[in-house]
């Protein structure tokens, strides 16, 4: 069984300043990581992922998350916040099982830029 | 753009009614999953299928139903609507051995 929390609904930070989305997971398997991002009324996007190389992970837009085994988390961070990246983001963990992929997402983490 | 493509953009249909969701995956890729977003529920995996045959099943009800076809476009198909099936529905897919998953940019469905 697989599992994702995402420690916080809501997270505002003002512009300029540094995001911590926080992220922990539970997986029965050696887990792969995520953090997808939509923003409103769009699809969603890739940001970075973990898949047991590298334990900090570099992503798009400046975002990366770094996998810490022993805390059993995945948190994303940026050093410094722009009003772009107002969005919802998610945490997915992602175990193979038998050739079949299944990814668990969190329940989303909706970030607010203060101008 | 994720090179993910989904058709219609949004669709709006009454109770007891049937519709279609179509997806057509990167060009390459195998794999297909569908997705249920909603307010509620938040993002719930629904079914995949690799190279036309189905091989996961989540949280997807007995009304709804899916195939892959030869051509490896995916269609989903929903029947017997009720308000309650009111979500975004996303397609992903994803190619041989990768974990990750390209979404493509959904379809909403209103059911009045």
């Amino acid at each position: 069984a697989q599992s994702v929390t995402q420690l916080d609904s809501h997270v505002s930070v003002s512009e300029g300043t540094p995001v911590l989305l926080r992220c922990n997971y539970s997986s029965s398997y050696s887990p792969s990581l995520f953090w997808y991002v939509q923003h409103p009324n769009k699809g969603l996007q890739l940001l970075l992922k973990y898949t047991s190389a590298a334990t900090l992970v570099k992503g798009i837009n400046g975002f990366e998350a770094e996998f810490k085994k022993s805390e059993t988390s995945f948190h994303l961070t940026k050093p410094s916040a722009h009003m772009s990246d107002a969005a919802e983001y998610f945490c997915v963990v992602s175990s193979t099982n038998f050739g079949n992929e299944k990814l668990t997402f969190g329940t989303g983490t909706r970030l607010t830029i203060i101008p | 753009d994720s090179g993910v493509t989904q058709t219609p953009k949004h669709l709006i249909t009454a109770t007891g009614q049937r519709v279609t969701l179509r997806c057509s995956p990167r060009s390459g890729d195998l794999s297909v999953y569908w997705y249920q977003q909603s307010l509620d529920q938040g993002l719930q995996f629904l079914i995949q299928y690799y190279n036309g045959e189905e091989r996961a099943k989540g949280n997807i009800l007995e009304r709804f139903s899916a195939q892959q076809f030869p051509d490896l476009h995916s269609e989903l198909n929903l029947s017997s609507l009720e308000l309650g099936d009111s979500a975004l529905y996303f397609c992903a897919s994803s190619g041989q051995g990768a974990h990750e998953q390209f979404f493509g940019p959904g379809t909403r469905l209103t059911v009045l």
